[in-house]
């Protein structure tokens, strides 16, 4: 069991570039998060799913996409990336049983 | 939404002595609460929990208390150890598909 797997660790942008992360999880979770991390705000929902083919907007919704086209997989999308999305991401899954699993994060720079 | 805030930011404490993390929360409708620790460069990964129809659970040195008329709950660690300091994240779910992070509290267990 890999548990909760993101792609890639670590990515730099150039301002307006795009790009995805991958998240993938092996544990036949239903749900499905991402997240962000800034010094000194913890952890904040950017998307979520609650089952294959389903997504949700969370706190910080705004200039990411997600899919969910396979229950293993949630994609997070930057169309157009910003240096204010530089930040650490957090993909994370759970059963109905609520305990969160998350991945191991991807640090973005976006310059 | 839900708002959770989480005190103190920061926390140093001699080795052998307690620490406690504090966090309050807004919606009555929450009625589950993880605490997560975060090491250096790591993902979170929950420590412990508490649903709110229980007032206490104890795990070893780490016990959660659940105070649901006052909206807050705590996180008690004793007999601290150098292997505790990390950041610590309480969080609340008020409908078992979102989880609210607070902002965190950075623990330094001083040897």
């Amino acid at each position: 069991n890999a548990g909760v797997t993101q792609t890639p660790k670590f990515r730099v942008l150039k301002t307006g570039q795009s790009m995805t992360l991958l998240c993938a999880q092996d544990m036949n979770h239903e749900y499905m998060y991402w997240y962000r991390q800034d010094p000194g705000m913890g952890l904040r929902l950017i998307h979520y799913s609650v089952g294959e083919g389903t997504t949700a907007k969370g706190e910080v919704p705004d200039g990411y996409n997600v899919s969910r086209l396979k229950k293993q997989n949630f994609l997070l999308g930057l169309e157009s990336a910003a240096p204010s999305q530089t930040s650490v991401y957090f993909c994370a899954s759970k059963q109905n049983d609520e305990k969160l699993f998350f991945g191991s994060g991807t640090q973005l720079s976006v310059l | 939404g839900e708002n959770v805030e989480q005190h103190p930011s920061t926390l140093s404490v001699q080795e052998g002595d307690s620490a406690v993390i504090k966090c309050t929360y807004s919606d009555s409708a929450s009625n589950y609460f993880p605490w997560y620790k975060q090491e250096l460069g790591k993902r979170p990964q929950l420590i412990i929990d508490i649903r709110s129809n229980v007032g206490e659970k104890k795990d070893q040195r780490i016990a959660v208390t659940l105070n649901k008329t006052a909206k807050h709950f705590s996180l008690h660690i004793t007999e601290t150890q150098p292997e505790d300091s990390a950041v610590y994240f309480c969080a609340a779910s008020p409908m078992g598909n979102q989880f609210y992070f607070g902002t965190g509290t950075s623990l330094t267990v001083i040897p």
